[in-house]
């Protein structure tokens, strides 16, 4: 049973458009969100977090916005740029259960100039 | 800037053989994460370290699979014997105190084929 979801396989989007990455959970208990971004051949690495006491948390062209109520989280990216292009993961956890990350399945985003 | 190191960065064995992966943590940081990702899947743990101490390994197929951080420094992670299934990318990453709202920072990866 997976608790994090990332519906879209792939997004393509041109650059200085909008990209708009979306992730569900299933796990009301979750309290911190985390989206990663991998490079081929890299480990991921960490984009930007939301605490779940906040609905929106922003750092340059990176903003994640949380809607707990509907257990959906985004992250938009503003204006997309060519390096963006990589896979992009959410990942969510909780103090109960430690603080191992649990990872939706990723999006592929491509940016093309 | 620190990163975390892990080696091989790539290994074929054949199944039934025995492999092992080794990952260095950004130093002092004290939580330790062997991650597994199977192609098209998000990472997902096997055992996470505090220290020397194993926190959680209730993912760790112990049958085959063991991992030790013996002086809650650098890791290795073993399986004996592989199967066609354990082929994968192993993850290590490491945060300083494992805190929640700590950053967990990922090393390379070790590419795994079984053949």
């Amino acid at each position: 049973d997976q608790q994090v979801k990332q519906n879209s396989p792939s997004l393509s989007v041109q650059e200085g458009r909008i990209s708009i990455l979306n992730c569900d959970y299933t796990n009301s208990m979750f309290d911190y969100f985390l989206w990663y971004k991998k490079y081929p051949a890299e480990g991921p690495t960490f984009l930007i977090s939301i605490s779940s006491i906040k609905d929106k948390n922003e750092d340059g062209r990176f903003t994640v916005f949380l809607n707990k109520s509907a257990k959906h989280l985004s992250l938009h990216i503003v204006p997309s740029q060519p390096g963006d292009s990589a896979v992009y993961f959410c990942a969510a956890s909780y103090n109960q259960a430690g603080t191992a990350l649990i990872f939706g399945k990723g999006t592929t985003l491509s940016v093309s100039s | 800037e620190a990163e975390v190191a892990q080696s091989p960065r790539y290994k074929i064995t054949e199944k039934s053989q025995a492999v092992a992966f080794w990952c260095d943590p950004i130093s002092g940081h004290a939580t330790l994460y062997w991650y597994r990702q199977i192609l098209g899947q998000g990472p997902e743990l096997l055992v996470q370290f505090q220290d020397e101490s194993v926190v959680d390994d209730s993912q760790l197929p112990k049958d085959r699979f063991s991992a030790e951080r013996l002086k809650g420094v650098d890791s290795t992670l073993k399986i004996q014997p592989a199967e066609l299934g354990d082929s994968a990318m192993y993850l290590c990453a490491s945060s300083l105190d494992g805190r929640t709202d700590n950053e967990q920072f990922f090393g390379p990866g070790t590419r795994l084929t079984v053949l």
